[in-house]
């Protein structure tokens, strides 16, 4: 199916436990992102991507690692998960060169126990 | 200061009222202006973008004023499916494509 598709929907890890969220579009934009999204912080851009092999960090990296080797793929790691990253974690793509929507994906709800 | 600002709300309005949501924004070299509508549970999808000419959709209007760097969104005729939150976005100069988004403002439309 064409879109964003973001896996897995929901999950719950132990603190200190690596954890990688998976984001995937069929669309072939040059940009991806990923937000956090928290009760009284609104949506955060946690890093962004503007090609494959080019990644920046956003408003709160830190705890988090991101990698795109290819265009389509944008995964998002916790590598030593805590229980402030506990959250809603949202996936989005855009291409600028066609119009600057985002569009976003369904979401992770991510709890860390 | 937070670079998009926006009253979190909640807007408690009957349905046929008119509502106003704004919104303002830090950057002065901010260049493109949008609002997004995100329903519980789901995620973020655009309203409407934003032109300084002002610009509608129905029974939205969306306004922009680079000189206070204020954005409004403004809901006619109110409807029950119009509740939701609303957030003002803003894309950055220099970053293209780093959307920025204010925390959303809650509406809720009543019978």
């Amino acid at each position: 199916d064409a879109g964003i598709t973001q896996s897995p929907r929901y999950k719950i890890t132990e603190t200190g436990r690596q954890v990688t969220l998976m984001c995937h579009q069929t669309w072939s934009h040059s940009y991806m992102f990923w937000y956090r999204q928290d009760l009284g912080h609104g949506l955060r851009l946690i890093y962004y991507s503007a090609a494959a092999d080019i990644t920046d960090k956003g408003e709160v990296p830190d705890g988090y690692v991101v990698s795109r080797s290819k265009t389509e793929n944008f995964p998002l790691t916790l590598e030593s998960a805590t229980r402030s990253q506990t959250s809603v974690y949202f996936c989005a793509s855009s291409d600028p060169g066609d119009s600057t929507e985002a569009f976003f994906g369904q979401g992770t709800r991510l709890t860390v126990v | 200061r937070k670079e998009v600002e926006q009253d979190p709300g909640p807007f408690n309005v009957p349905e046929g009222a008119t509502v106003a949501f704004n919104c303002t924004y830090s950057n002065s070299a901010s260049q493109s202006f949008f609002w997004y509508r995100q329903d519980c549970r789901k995620e973020p999808k655009l309203l409407m973008s934003v032109y300084s000419s002002g610009n509608e959709d129905g029974r939205f209007t969306a306004q922009l004023n680079r000189a206070s760097q204020y954005i409004s969104l403004l809901i006619r005729d109110s409807k029950l499916s119009d509740s939701a939150t609303y957030l003002c976005v803003v894309l950055d100069t220099g970053t293209a494509s780093k959307l920025t988004f204010g925390t959303g403002t809650r509406l809720q439309v009543t019978l």
